[in-house]
């Protein structure tokens, strides 16, 4: 079955600072990849995504992600971090051959000082 | 505009008492499913649908029922609440077995069963 690895379960950083959350996934064959963001007291929205094409994708807010397929990793990354980006972060995989289930990971919990 | 709507967004119930967390969305989608977010653990899905009548169980779905009626609601239903059932619960949306999709969040249930 797939499954998602999301290497950090909290990071704190200060203001300014760069940041990149791992992500992990198990499936071999074609998938869809995406992040998606939780800010407090909020539902989830969709952050940046996968499909095809160029592996380095951007996001919302200045946020970017790289796909790359020989590591099964997919890392949210962003150069300079703000204190509104403190959320919940998740990382989700689905495979549009195979089951199609939209598989999550446990989450990110980001804590930006001001 | 697309989007989920759940309803209510905020449950305080009693144990053993059912009730009903209502799901629809506008965007058409065929697969449905519902989440629980509990601190630690990330989401865990504990139904989904892939189209109407079509119903399946995810990873926690003790506790749980569903029906898929119709093409746009999908309401989770608790026949006898417990305590360990006090939780943030999110249904979700998506195409099924489209190459570009995505899963559009509602804006969550918090339920607390006492």
């Amino acid at each position: 079955a797939q499954s998602v690895s999301q290497h950090n379960h909290h990071v704190i950083l200060s203001e300014a600072a760069s940041l990149e959350l791992g992500c992990n996934y198990s499936y071999g064959g074609t998938v869809n990849l995406f992040w998606y963001v939780q800010y407090p007291g909020q539902h989830l929205q969709l952050l940046l995504k996968y499909f095809s094409g160029d592996p380095l994708v951007k996001g919302i807010k200045g946020f970017e992600a790289e796909f790359i397929k020989s590591k099964f990793s997919f890392n949210l990354r962003k150069p300079s971090v703000q204190w509104s980006d403190t959320a919940e972060y998740f990382c989700a995989v689905n495979a549009p051959n195979r089951d199609d289930k939209i598989i999550f990971g446990k989450g990110t919990r980001l804590h930006i000082l001001p | 505009e697309a989007q989920v709507t759940q309803n209510p967004r905020y449950l305080i119930t009693v144990t053993g008492k059912k009730l009903t967390v209502t799901c629809s969305q506008n965007m058409n989608h065929e697969y449905m499913s519902w989440y629980r977010q509990d601190p630690g653990l990330g989401l865990r899905q504990i139904y989904y649908s892939m189209n109407v009548e079509v119903t399946d169980k995810g990873d926690v779905p003790e506790g749980y029922k569903v029906s898929r009626k119709e093409k746009r609601n999908f309401p989770l239903i608790l026949e006898s609440p417990s305590p360990n059932q006090t939780s943030l619960y999110f249904c979700a949306s998506s195409h099924w077995q489209r190459t570009n999709t995505e899963a559009f969040f509602g804006q969550g249930t918090r339920l607390t069963v006492v």
